[in-house]
């Protein structure tokens, strides 16, 4: 089982739809929990990080379901700038030195359509 | 403040050549990690370097591959004798130290190396 799975895609939706990407964690020690984005040959950049109890940045929903090792990216009313791949990432309890890598999905990839 | 910067974004090597990346996180963050990005595939971690340590290079291959962050200057990721499936994006993070007071363990992206081997 991969450490962190997503929805395969791609995901082509219309400008205005609302879309939901999900995805599964295999670690149960996994502590802190993100949504990246990435654009074609860019680095991944930091959408927003994910709480236990939810939250909500603009169009941008996230949830966390620590029983079920799932986390969810909910986005609104879709923008054509909204097109790039999303990227689940997990990292475990922090060691020693009190940072650890970061373990990526694949990726889902999105593209919005006018 | 400058971000992460690496250098070069695009480098060619031909196969048994050596590739060398350079990494400078950004200002203020002691800690470096490095992934590496596949065609088609999603960023799996290398190594994990402090200041002239070695954190963590459980992601990184035994042979050809080595990484270094010295006291002064830039991190370094090393490969050695490049095959062509060493052809791929390289890409540096950085984050502060959590006891800095770093939220999360957030970490910062440079905009890669893309290594093409030919």
């Amino acid at each position: 089982r991969k450490e962190v799975e997503q929805d395969p895609g791609p995901f082509n939706v219309p400008e205005g739809a609302t879309v939901a990407f999900n995805c599964t964690y295999s670690n149960s020690a996994s502590q802190s929990f993100f949504w990246y984005r990435q654009d074609c040959r860019k680095e991944p950049k930091l959408l927003m990080s994910v709480y236990s109890s939810g939250n909500e940045d603009g169009r941008f929903t996230a949830q966390l379901n620590r029983a079920s090792q799932y986390i969810s990216l909910l986005i609104r009313d879709s923008k054509l700038s909204d097109s790039a791949t999303y990227l689940c990432v997990v990292n475990i309890l922090p060691g020693r030195s009190g940072n650890t890598p970061l373990v990526f999905g694949k990726g889902t990839r999105l593209s919005v359509i006018a | 403040n400058a971000g992460v910067m690496q250098n070069p974004r695009h480098l060619v090597r031909r196969r048994g050549q050596e590739a060398r990346l350079r990494c400078s996180p950004m200002k203020g963050h002691s800690h470096v990690y490095w992934y590496r990005q596949l065609p088609e595939e999603g960023l799996k971690f290398m190594v994990y370097l402090q200041k002239e340590n070695i954190i963590d290079e459980s992601g990184m291959p035994k042979e050809r591959f080595s990484a270094e962050f010295p006291k002064e200057g830039p991190s370094i990721l090393r490969i050695q004798q490049v095959v062509r499936g060493d052809s791929a994006a390289y890409f540096c993070a950085s984050s502060p130290s959590r006891l800095a007071g770093g939220f999360y363990n957030e970490q910062f992206f440079g905009p890669g190396t893309r290594l093409t081997v030919l």
